[in-house]
């Protein structure tokens, strides 16, 4: 069965760079997750898109913003990077109406800010 | 405090044990209750999930809610060394915006010894 798919799956950034984390979603699946999981910490959410548009939005900084596009995948785009910004980011996909169980996470891309 | 607390471990057992899982929450607010296995550098997977106090079954697995107490526990029967992972307890609550956001545990890290 397909799962999410994220990419790329491994990162390495500067400081001050930029980043763009992309997320296709489970076919038929039209909302989507964030997640940022910290070196041995749980998953936070940031933010989550429902058909295109924000509707939820959890602990993300400002200098993140994200979008869903009309094939339904998601960019998060992470500007002015900091160190405290390397961790595990991921991604969740759910269809409409489905309940929280019912979130399917890929597999993450690690971010390294050097 | 957060909203869900759980211990770390990490949690180290022979093959054949039981093992053991919990968490507390304050939130009386959520309505589902999840845990997630996630080996490492991959995405948190569903394992079970209960929306009632009680308990639920599934094969060497069995998780249990008591609301009055705020404690969730996941057993693991007959321990496999395929069973070392880090386990997440997850729940869920209803946002103002009237989406459902996952709260997530630290984790327990759990190896399995042959």
């Amino acid at each position: 069965a397909a799962g999410v798919i994220q990419s790329p799956r491994h990162l390495i950034k500067e400081k001050r760079e930029t980043a763009t984390l992309k997320c296709y979603p489970i076919p038929r699946h039209d909302t989507v997750y964030w997640y940022q999981q910290g070196p041995g910490q749980d998953p936070q959410f940031l933010i989550s898109f429902y058909e295109k548009m924000q509707s939820d939005k959890g602990s993300i900084p400002d200098r993140f913003s994200a979008q869903q596009f009309s094939d339904y995948h998601s960019e998060l785009n992470m500007s002015s990077l900091e160190l405290g910004d390397s961790a595990l980011y991921f991604c969740a996909s759910n269809r409409e109406g489905g309940s929280s169980y019912e979130q399917y996470f890929g597999p993450g891309t690690r971010l390294t800010v050097t | 405090q957060k909203e869900v607390e759980q211990d770390p471990g990490p949690l180290s057992v022979p093959e054949g044990a039981i093992v053991s899982l919990n968490c507390t929450y304050s939130n009386s607010a959520f309505q589902y209750f999840m845990w997630y296995r996630q080996y490492s550098r991959k995405g948190p997977e569903l394992l079970m999930y209960t929306y009632s106090s009680g308990n639920k079954e599934d094969g060497r697995f069995t998780a249990q809610v008591d609301k009055s107490s705020k404690y969730i526990s996941l057993f693991i029967r007959d321990s496999q060394p395929s069973d070392s992972a880090t386990y997440l307890c997850a729940m869920s609550r209803l946002t103002q915006g009237g989406s459902e956001k996952l709260v997530f545990g630290k984790g327990t890290k759990l190896t399995v010894n042959p």
